[in-house]
């Protein structure tokens, strides 16, 4: 099975970088997935890490170590719009659509 | 493109009552999934499947069928519904490392 951890709630200050923590224990393990969701509306893709490193998508970037089961992602230049839940996904190997969502992050970005 | 496209987006029923959510893709992507999304619970899969006339359960799957007739849809059918089911249902289709794509979720109560 799959289990995450992250943390329930973060706050930051409008322009700052925030890191949101991701940990995992997984039976197998074949990507991991962040996900930004605005509260009441559907998750949107942010990005997907299969080999440990740090990949960048302009503001957002994040970074894998699979030996530690640990992601996070790093938010740059915080919006107020940034404002959201951020889930992280593993998915595994026992079945290709078997992904395992985090219970998210919510974020909140205060001026 | 429409993308994923659920409907109703929002139901109320009555304990033992039946109906369908209904899911709709123009992506012509094989994967589609059925999750629910739930207050400190975190997205949860119900079912998914991996091609027309192949359907799986997830982790959730009690009092649910579902059925993929086409690649276009993925209907998820409550046979006799209770308060147990209120909840926020997503459908999503995948395509491989580009993550899911969510509709816009349908907010179905039980009373």
């Amino acid at each position: 099975g799959q289990n995450i951890d992250q943390p329930t709630e973060m706050t930051a200050t409008e322009g700052a970088i925030v890191q949101i923590n991701c940990t995992y224990q997984t039976s197998g393990f074949n990507g991991l997935f962040w996900y930004q969701q605005h509260a009441g509306e559907a998750p949107t893709f942010l990005s997907y890490n299969v080999l440990d490193g740090l990949e960048e998508k302009g503001r957002f970037s994040s970074f894998l170590s699979r030996s530690k089961g640990y992601s996070y992602l790093l938010l740059k230049e915080l919006q107020m719009k940034d404002s959201a839940s951020y889930l992280c996904a593993v998915k595994g190997r026992e079945g290709y659509q078997k992904v395992t969502f985090g219970t998210g992050t919510k974020l909140q970005v205060i001026p | 493109n429409a993308g994923v496209t659920q409907t109703p987006k929002f139901q109320v029923l009555k304990t033992g009552q039946s109906m369908t959510l209904q899911c709709a893709q123009d992506m012509n992507h094989e994967y589609m999934s059925w999750y629910r999304q739930d207050p400190g619970m975190g997205l949860r899969l119900i079912h998914y499947s991996v091609g027309a006339g192949i359907t799986d359960q997830g982790e959730v799957p009690n009092g649910y069928n579902v059925s993929r007739s086409t690649t276009e849809d993925f209907p998820l059918r409550l046979l006799s519904a209770a308060p147990s089911q209120t909840s926020v249902y997503f459908c999503a289709t995948h395509l491989g490392s580009y993550g899911y794509t969510f509709g816009s979720g349908t907010r179905l109560t039980v009373v």
